[in-house]
């Protein structure tokens, strides 16, 4: 089943722009990961925010996370062609030992 | 981190057929999951497989169609039981790294991406 319902389902962009991918979800974590996966492969660690922490950044990455709305947000900052990919979020909720996938973005970088 | 890695990395099969999908980690790890991602669609969990107790498989899944072992804290098979087309997917398996008592990050493999015909 999914847990979080990620916005917009596609996004394409000029090299250069930043892109933001919303992910809502809908009880408790303890936290919340974003990964990247390019065209079918496995998928890639971006970055892991806990449910006390409000703010993560890595790189041109930055995640937020506002546990009041269920909802985190992944920023990429001067996009490059090579950050086209499918982004997915997943939160992990103590007890339940597994973590649940969002419905993901597909984002493009137009060179 | 941990380093998986899956076999095969692809197959076609004949439905009626089944595959047998192995999962090996570089480290001793308590908890493996495994995965299925339709086309076009996001990770959808089959089951958690602990080592020494027998899987937990999510709604939807059932052991008869998705039977999975856990020999020991670094290996684990996925069997696809008589295969249809619905079946094509690509299936992957991840582990989690602990820290302090925490949850944290999910490493995955490469996946293996199946064709039923």
């Amino acid at each position: 089943s999914q847990q979080g319902e990620e916005d917009p389902q596609a996004l394409s962009i000029q090299e250069g722009e930043n892109a933001t991918m919303n992910c809502s979800y809908k009880t408790s974590i303890n936290n919340l990961q974003w990964y990247r996966q390019n065209s079918g492969r496995g998928l890639v660690h971006l970055i892991l925010i806990r449910s006390n922490e409000r703010e993560k950044h890595s790189g041109r990455l930055r995640v937020t996370l506002d546990t009041s709305k269920k909802s985190s947000s992944l920023l990429i900052t001067a996009s490059r062609a090579a950050d086209t990919a499918s982004y997915f979020c997943a939160t992990y909720t103590s007890g339940t030992y597994k973590y649940i996938f969002g419905t993901g973005t597909r984002l493009k970088v137009l060179a | 981190s941990a380093v998986i890695s899956q076999k095969p990395s692809r197959d076609i099969c004949q439905r009626g057929t089944s595959l047998t999908i192995q999962c090996q980690v570089d480290s001793q790890v308590t908890m493996m999951f495994w995965y299925r991602q339709q086309p076009g669609q996001s990770l959808t969990l089959i089951a958690t497989a602990n080592q020494g107790s027998e899987a937990t498989y999510e709604s939807g899944f059932v052991i008869d169609k998705f039977p999975i072992s856990r020999p020991n804290l670094t290996f684990s098979t996925l069997t696809v039981s008589n295969m249809s087309p619905e079946d094509s997917s690509i299936y992957l398996c991840s582990v989690v790294g602990s820290s302090g008592g925490f949850q944290e990050t999910q490493y995955f493999g490469p996946g293996t991406r199946l064709l039923v015909l």
